[in-house]
């Protein structure tokens, strides 16, 4: 089992410049989740997808589009990138059981760096 | 929206010592707090986590202990190790029945040998 894989793990762009994270897991979860991680500031939630066809925003949306693309699939899209979007991503997953107590499946991350 | 403020930023321990983490949180209604556990280069990964039922719960050598007139929970690592150096982040839901989560700002634990 691969949990969940996270593609790129390292990418390097120029302001203003596309690109989108990709996420995909293997648990058969229905919720999946991107977080970033800054020195200092924890993980901040940029949007969430309860289930499949729905997403939500989190507390830190602005800059970022997601898209659940299936069940097992859920990319971040960074429109016109910006040095202040240099962090690490991470995407997670879950499914809330009756006994569920925040367990978050995390990937590895994907290391972003806006020149 | 669900706030959690933890402390210290970082802590240093001798190994067999006692690591204690702070949290406290500002909404009441929730289901659980989660304590996360990472390692360098890896993503965070479930450590242990309680119910508002239970005051507190053990899980090997790490302790969950949860003061909830004083809106508090902790992490305790009794006898640490040096594999147990890592940052670790408490955890809250958004409120009630949600499953996602706000994070601590993390403690970036050292175990000295």
């Amino acid at each position: 089992n691969a949990g969940v894989t996270q593609t790129p793990k390292f990418q390097v762009l120029k302001t203003g410049q596309s690109m989108t994270l990709q996420c995909a897991q293997d648990m058969n979860h229905n919720s999946m989740y991107w977080y970033r991680q800054d020195p200092g500031m924890g993980l901040r939630l940029i949007y969430y997808s309860a289930s499949e066809g729905t997403t939500d925003k989190g507390e830190v949306p602005n800059g970022y589009n997601v898209s659940r693309l299936n069940k097992r699939e859920f990319s971040l899209r960074l429109e016109s990138a910006a040095p202040s979007q240099t962090s690490v991503y991470f995407c997670a997953s879950s499914e809330k059981e009756r006994e569920f107590t925040g367990e978050l499946f995390f990937g590895e991350g994907s290391r972003l760096t806006v020149l | 929206q669900q706030q959690v403020k933890q402390s210290p930023q970082s802590l240093i321990v001798q190994k067999g010592g006692i690591s204690i983490i702070n949290c406290a949180y500002e909404n009441t209604a929730f289901d659980y707090f989660p304590w996360y556990q990472q390692f360098p280069g890896k993503g965070p990964a479930l450590l242990i986590a309680i119910r508002p039922d239970v005051s507190e719960k053990k899980e090997g050598r790490f302790t969950i202990s949860f003061n909830k007139s004083a809106k508090q929970f902790s992490l305790h690592i009794m006898d640490s190790q040096p594999g147990d150096s890592a940052t670790y982040f408490c955890a809250a839901p958004e409120g009630t029945g949600a499953n996602n989560l706000f994070f601590g700002t993390g403690t970036r634990l050292t175990v000295i040998p």
